[in-house]
């Protein structure tokens, strides 16, 4: 079973850094790209990043509103995906999901989201 | 970027009804769209890939279709259950989302 868990959510100031973490399971990490997608409350949902896999280089792309401050990153080791952020704003206060994409081209082209995890709250605020 | 224009953004029906959400794109993407459900304080849930193709498990009342630029999204007999917000994504050129639409089961 595909399984996916964020953790390391909660409240922190303006300007300050937070790590997300997004453990996974039942399938194989390693050949699978993998993204980041937030809510803000009462809001609809947006991408934020995706790391391609070791196999195809493993870089990531990010959205224009966090380029530049989030960062992801891969641990092939242990299955598990991490999203640096740095300068927190305001509103960068959402829900962030993780989820496994399945792509029609290669490792990270034309993907869609088949698994997601249950999401982890990020408060930025005073 | 490629914009994804949702309508309605909410809509109320009874149970048995048939329901339809559409959702536009700013410039062709093949027919790379997806269409998945939220419930609340739940992650999205996927519902069709490629604009038409049910994802399996889900219930074959949900169905996708599409024309250029327009797809549509069809809950046949509509369940309780469908009480929710969909959202369609366009996937042909990095990932967007429509505004969404919430479900009201009467």
């Amino acid at each position: 079973e595909v399984q996916l868990v964020e953790s390391g959510g909660g409240l922190v100031q303006p300007g300050r850094s937070l790590r997300l973490s997004c453990t996974t399971s039942g399938f194989m990490f390693g050949d699978s790209g993998m993204s980041w997608f937030r809510q803000a409350p009462g809001k609809g949902l947006e991408w934020v990043g995706f790391i391609r896999p070791k196999a195809y280089g493993g870089a990531a792309e990010y959205a224009a509103s966090v380029g530049g401050r989030f960062t992801i990153s891969r641990d092939d080791s242990k299955s598990i995906a991490h999203l640096q952020m740095n300068s927190l704003k305001t509103e960068d206060t959402a829900v962030y999901y993780c989820s496994r994409p399945v792509c029609v081209y290669d490792g990270y082209r034309l993907c869609y989201f088949d698994h997601w995890g249950q999401g982890t709250l990020v408060t930025v605020s005073t | 970027d490629i914009q994804m224009t949702q309508s309605p953004s909410t809509l109320s029906a009874s149970v048995g009804d048939r329901v339809t959400i559409t959702c536009r794109a700013s410039q062709s993407i093949d027919n790379f769209l997806a269409w998945y459900q939220q419930k609340p304080g739940k992650a999205p849930n996927l519902l069709i890939y490629k604009a038409s193709n049910l994802e399996s498990g889900v219930p074959s009342r949900f169905s996708g279709s599409a024309s250029g630029t327009e797809f549509t999204l069809t809950i046949n007999s509509l369940q309780p259950d469908d009480s929710a917000t969909y959202y369609c994504q366009q996937y042909y050129y990095y990932w967007t989302f429509g505004q969404g639409t919430k479900v009201e089961v009467k």
